[in-house]
């Protein structure tokens, strides 16, 4: 079975600081790893993707995440907040080992960029 | 290059009624995944169509159900609602059924069950 998890509810930031939104996976094989952020009333925007290869994967509007494979984590970064930023992030992941080919999504992180 | 659509935008019915959702995947994309987001949760897969078969489904009742045409376009039909039915109803188009695939994700039809 896939999994994930995302510990924090809600995350704020002030504009201009850096941003972290923390993702851990659970797969039995090796894992393909997304994230995608939801503004109000629209549906999902894809940001970035780790399949295999570096670490750190770069993705759309300034946003990387780094994957750790010891750790189970895929978290999600930017280097200045902008206060458009603020929306609901998904990491969500796909289990490369197994049949399955949906996505298994976490529960969501509500992002606050403050001005 | 016009991405992912569906409609209806917003559809409300009351409990008992049949529904069915349509979604147009992304140009050049031919496989079609749907999801079912509740509010306040993140999306749950119901079941995906590739080559107009269902491929794999997730943990719904057979009340849903679905299609795929030689389009590549899809259909979500939920039968006898529940209350519980209510969300925002995501499709999603991918090329092929790799796994390394990006799921790109249409606007959603958003069902209220009365």
């Amino acid at each position: 079975a896939q999994s994930v998890a995302q510990p924090e509810d809600q995350v704020n930031v002030a504009e201009g600081n850096p941003l972290t939104v923390k993702c851990t996976y659970s797969v039995s094989g090796n894992p393909y790893l997304f994230w995608y952020v939801q503004y109000p009333n629209r549906g999902l925007q894809f940001l970035l993707k780790y399949i295999t290869g570096d670490n750190l994967v770069k993705g759309s509007y300034g946003f990387e995440a780094e994957f750790n494979k010891s750790q189970t984590s895929f978290h999600l970064k930017k280097p200045s907040a902008l206060v458009s930023d603020s929306a609901l992030y998904f990491c969500a992941v796909r289990d490369m080992g197994g049949s399955a080919r949906q996505l298994t999504f976490g529960s969501g992180t509500q992002l606050t960029v403050l001005p | 290059d016009a991405g992912v659509t569906q409609s209806p935008t917003h559809l409300i019915k009351t409990r008992g009624q049949q529904v069915t959702l349509r979604c147009s995947p992304k140009s050049g994309h031919d496989t079609v995944s749907w999801y079912q987001q509740a509010l306040g949760q993140g999306p749950q897969f119901i079941f995906q169509y590739y080559e107009e078969e269902e491929r794999q489904r997730g943990n719904f009742p057979d009340r849903f159900s679905g299609h795929q045409f030689p389009n590549y376009s899809s259909e979500l039909n939920v039968n006898a609602l529940l209350l519980g039915d209510s969300a925002l109803y995501l499709c999603a188009s991918s090329q092929g059924t790799s796994g390394t695939d990006t799921q790109y994700f249409g606007p959603g039809t958003r069902l209220t069950v009365l």
